[in-house]
């Protein structure tokens, strides 16, 4: 049973163009993470969402938008793709803390890989 | 200076050999250490995770801290082909955020 699941797995497209990539979660946890992965493998955090909340905003262009419609969802929307934007972007899900047994530590999805042409 | 130093490799070892995994640190607000484990074309997957300095042992796997040096480490011994991966250092001050390191591409020969 997949914990953490990402659609879709590939993605190319045009500069220019707007798309979006759907993440979902089955563990229970309140908080969920985007990702983004660099070609040198450099892994950085854009967002974080606690229980449908923004609590977590990197210095990410305003072309980057997240949206949570629940706890177990998040989703990343992406205007005006340019190819600067070619990379791999993953979610990931943790426990809050406070939560009992909390370790901060991150269960991620398969990763979507985004190629702008 | 960088908040997280890993050497990227790529790091060749025979099978059967001990690797020797390493990271050093600037910020001391980090009280989580983790390693992660990452296949071709996969998502990182959590391997050891600690929160004091000294060891933790898990089958093959060695966490080691040293919060005094800000330098972990993470040792594999009798390394096997499907140890071949990348390897992430992770550090958290425990407010969610969690700063990787570039990771260390591992190749364990047969």
């Amino acid at each position: 049973d997949t914990a953490v699941s990402q659609t879709p797995k590939y993605l190319v497209t045009q500069m220019g163009n707007d798309k979006s990539i759907k993440c979902e979660q089955n563990l229970g946890h309140d908080t969920m993470y985007w990702y983004k992965q660099d070609s040198k493998k450099f892994l950085k955090i854009m967002f974080s969402y606690n229980n449908k909340e923004l609590i977590i905003n990197e210095t990410v262009p305003n072309r980057f938008s997240p949206k949570s419609p629940d706890k177990a969802h998040l989703n990343l929307h992406i205007n005006s793709l340019e190819l600067g934007d070619s990379a791999v972007y993953f979610c990931a899900s943790s426990q809050p803390p406070g939560t009992s047994g909390y370790t901060d530590t991150q269960y991620f999805g398969p990763g979507t890989r985004l190629t702008v042409l | 200076q960088k908040e997280v130093e890993q050497d990227p490799g790529p790091l060749s070892v025979p099978e059967g050999a001990i690797v020797s995994l390493n990271c050093t640190y600037s910020n001391s607000a980090f009280q989580y250490f983790m390693w992660y484990r990452q296949y071709s074309r996969k998502g990182p997957e959590l391997l050891m995770y600690t929160y004091s300095s000294g060891n933790k042992e898990d089958g093959r796997f060695t966490a080691q801290v040293d919060k005094s040096s800000k330098y972990i480490s993470l040792f594999i011994r009798d390394s096997q082909p499907s140890d071949s991966a990348t390897y992430l250092c992770a550090f958290s001050g425990g407010y969610q955020k969690v700063t990787f390191g570039t990771g260390t591409k591992l190749q364990v020969i047969p």
